[in-house]
C-alpha cells in the first residue's frame, strides 16, 4: 500500500490564530510532499514542494511566511497557517512521492483538512 | 486556457453507460495521470500514461494520449453509482522548473444514477 494520513480532518479556528497540520507517509518514506490548497468545487492548486531536510519551495504568490512547511523526517511534513483569516478557509491537501522513485512518478494523496476561520 | 482543462465540466450518466471525460494540456509533458476523488475527500491515483503511449488500460478504465493535441481522454466502462465522484487528469511537465510537479485540471463531475 501507500497510505497518507493528515490530521485533523478538520479543523475550526478564530481570525488571528495559527493552525498546524500534518501530513505522514504510514507505510513507506517520502523525500518528497507536496501541499495543495483546494476551494470549493475547484481544482488543486500547489502551494509547495516539501522535501526532507530542506527548505521547502513555494509557488508564486503563496506567501512563505504565512504558509510555513517544515519536513523533519522521511514521514513527516507540516503546514502551519499562520495568523489565519477567514480567506485562509479551504480544504488543504498534502501528497507524498516514495522515496527512490522518479519524480515523475504518481503521488499519493492525504485525505485533506478542511480549514475553516472564523 | 490553463494547462489541464477538462470537459465536459459535469456529466450525468445512467448505470451501465459509458463515461467518457476530455483533457487537453498546453506544455510538453513526460506523462498525464488521472485521479479521482469523492466529495469532500482526497484524490485517488487511477491509471498514468507516458508520453510515448497512446493507450492504456486498468479494468473497466481506457485512456488515450495525443501528444499531437495534447489532449487525453479518459472512458470508464459500464459505470455505476460507486462511480459518481470528480476526476481530474494532471500532468506532469517534462522538465525545468516544473520538473516533477503535477498541474491539475478543472475536473469533470460524473455523476452516475443508480
Amino acid at each position: 500500500g501507500a497510505v497518507v494520513s493528515q490530521h485533523p480532518s478538520w479543523v475550526i479556528c478564530k481570525s488571528g490564530t495559527s493552525v498546524k497540520i500534518e501530513c505522514r507517509s504510514l507505510d513507506f518514506q517520502a523525500t518528497t510532499m507536496f501541499w495543495y490548497r483546494q476551494f470549493p468545487k475547484q481544482s488543486l492548486m500547489l502551494m509547495a514542494t516539501s522535501n526532507e531536510g530542506s527548505k521547502a519551495t513555494y509557488e508564486q504568490g503563496v506567501e512563505k511566511d504565512k504558509f510555513l512547511i517544515n519536513h523533519a523526517s522521511l514521514t513527516l511534513s507540516t503546514l502551519t497557517v499562520t495568523s489565519a483569516h477567514p480567506e485562509d478557509s479551504s480544504f488543504y491537501i498534502c501528497s507524498a512521492r516514495k522515496i527512490g522513485t522518479s519524480s515523475y512518478n504518481e503521488q499519493f494523496f492525504g485525505p485533506g483538512t478542511r480549514l475553516t476561520v472564523l | 486556457s490553463q494547462q489541464g482543462e477538462e470537459d465536459p465540466q459535469a456529466l450525468s450518466i445512467q448505470e451501465g453507460e459509458n463515461a467518457t471525460m476530455n483533457c487537453s494540456y498546453k506544455t510538453s509533458i513526460n506523462n498525464l495521470q488521472w485521479y479521482r476523488q469523492n466529495s469532500g475527500r482526497g484524490l485517488v491515483h487511477l491509471i498514468l500514461i507516458r508520453s510515448n503511449e497512446r493507450e492504456k488500460h486498468s479494468g473497466r478504465l481506457r485512456v488515450t494520449l495525443d501528444t499531437s493535441k495534447k489532449s487525453s481522454s479518459l472512458l470508464i466502462t459500464a459505470s455505476r453509482a460507486a462511480d459518481t465522484a470528480s476526476y481530474f487528469c494532471a500532468t506532469a511537465n517534462a522538465g525545468g522548473t516544473s520538473y516533477g510537479k503535477l498541474t491539475f485540471g478543472q475536473g469533470t463531475i460524473l455523476t452516475v444514477h443508480p
